[in-house]
């Protein structure tokens, strides 16, 4: 069954430094998310990307995050210079239908500023 | 206007017995309701979903109950398993509107746990 893949699982960085989160999504699908979550709480919304643009982004999604899909496969998130609030377990989606439905998710990466 | 509200936090329930997680909502413009499982260390899982045009929907022992004058919905796990032991989040999503509105928001979660 095909599936959303993610590295790496564990990212630690300092605060200030520049971080690359990968996603590989599913094959066929055409829009992509980023969706982070802070330990114990709940699912939060970044961004979405469809046609190499960004459909929508939440005001979470600030001049900090950029978003790219540099190949026929890969869909990037980097957060330019982390602060400590950023450490939370990001989370790629993907779906094929252009309505957002069915998105699936990646395993996520575990994001830890020091 | 964009919350959905999750109860219980959490959820203790015997091998057998029937697991019940309720979502409401106030924005009338969702129209797109999935409920996710997520195991600790993984990503959420969808498990179900359901539109407002029917009342209920049924996968197995997973069971989604609408209720859209109310703006309620309800996930149902008939003879819970110890497999099941996970949390579950209701989310929703805004009806499609050619190039935006395509994000989940989604609920506190709820911890499960099956007793064997």
């Amino acid at each position: 069954e095909p599936e959303v893949t993610q590295t790496p699982s564990h990212q630690v960085t300092q605060m200030g430094q520049e971080v690359i989160l990968r996603c590989v999504p599913i094959s066929n699908h055409l829009y992509f998310y980023w969706y982070r979550q802070i330990l114990g709480q709940k699912v939060e919304f970044l961004v979405s990307f469809y046609n190499n643009e960004i459909s929508e982004k939440s005001e979470i999604f600030d001049d900090q995050f950029s978003v790219e899909r540099p190949d026929g496969s890969n869909f990037t998130l980097k957060i330019r210079s982390t602060k400590l609030e950023d450490s939370a377990m990001y989370f790629c989606a993907s779906s094929e239908s252009r309505t957002g439905n069915e998105q699936y998710f990646g395993p996520g990466t575990r994001l830890t500023v020091t | 206007q964009q919350q959905v509200k999750q109860s219980p936090q959490s959820l203790i329930v015997q091998k057998g017995g029937i697991s019940i997680i309720n979502c409401a909502y106030e924005n009338t413009a969702f129209d797109y309701f999935p409920w996710y499982q997520q195991f600790p260390g993984k990503g959420p899982a969808l498990l179900i979903a359901i539109r407002p045009d029917v009342s209920e929907k049924k996968e197995g022992r997973f069971t989604i109950s609408f209720n859209k004058s109310a703006k309620q919905f309800s996930l149902h796990i008939m003879d819970s398993q110890p497999g099941d032991s996970a949390t579950y989040f209701c989310a929703a999503r805004p009806s499609y509107s050619g190039g935006s509105n395509y994000k989940l928001t989604f609920g506190k979660g709820t911890l499960l746990t099956v007793n064997p």
